[in-house]
């Protein structure tokens, strides 16, 4: 399987700032990956799907000028939530697809805007 | 939609004990489905998966059987140890849904010495 590494795996910053998150392919060519969003015990609720050079694709009502995600190479994609608020607060996890039904997933990034 | 239900947890079992935890799903297509793990402040960890109906999936001791007649993936375990603790979900992937996943609300498992 695939080696999927997120940075940073928490963060903490002020409302109104942005932040990025990194989520790595080490070990694998990734043209699709995914982006969650996990609320403290619950489910994952996907967030967006990163394209390798082109755009992301939004789910319903996930704001794209909010969670603005970049997929510049095979092995790096982007998360950047912009003017960040403390209902922004959340455990953030990438994954990358390696074929039709397989995904990796990163360990996480725990994000909390005060 | 695709949809996966999965039983409400919390779980708290003695360790040996016997584990099931029952998912059923609905979804159009032929999809594949899957048990991941996460342990606390982690990402989640493919633990088995079974593709087509009748399928067993195994691993470290957990197994799950594809059903198609009653749309199930329940996960057993013979044998659960402290080391298993962990919230489980079900999942499945659709080729109908531009191959996302669809998540159950997760069970967390309490194994107890």
């Amino acid at each position: 399987g695939a080696v999927v590494s997120q940075h940073p795996s928490w963060v903490i910053c002020k409302s109104g700032t942005s932040v990025k998150i990194e989520c790595r392919s080490l070990d694998f060519q990734a043209t699709t990956m995914f982006w969650y969003r996990q609320f403290p015990k619950q489910s994952l609720m996907l967030m967006a799907t990163s394209n390798e050079g082109s755009k992301a694709t939004y789910e319903q009502g996930v704001e794209k000028d909010k969670f603005l995600i970049n997929h510049a190479s095979l092995t790096l994609s982007t998360l950047t939530v912009t003017s960040a608020h403390p209902e922004d607060s959340s455990f953030y996890i990438c994954s990358v697809r390696t074929g039709p039904e397989t995904q990796y997933f990163g360990p996480g990034t725990r994000l909390l805007v005060l | 939609g695709d949809s996966v239900t999965q039983m409400e947890g919390p779980v708290t079992l003695s360790e040996e004990a016997f584990l099931t935890i029952n998912c059923t799903y609905t979804a159009t297509g032929y999809p594949s489905l899957f048990w991941y793990v996460q342990y606390p402040g982690e990402g989640l960890q493919l633990l088995l998966k079974a593709t087509k109906a009748d399928d067993k999936g195994s691993n470290k001791g957990f197994e799950a059987t594809y059903r198609k007649e009653t749309t199930s993936f329940h996960l057993e375990k013979g044998s659960v140890q402290v080391s298993d603790s962990a919230v489980y979900f079900c999942a499945l992937t659709s080729n109908t849904n531009a191959g996302k996943s669809t998540f159950g609300d997760g069970t967390t498992l309490t194994v107890k010495p």
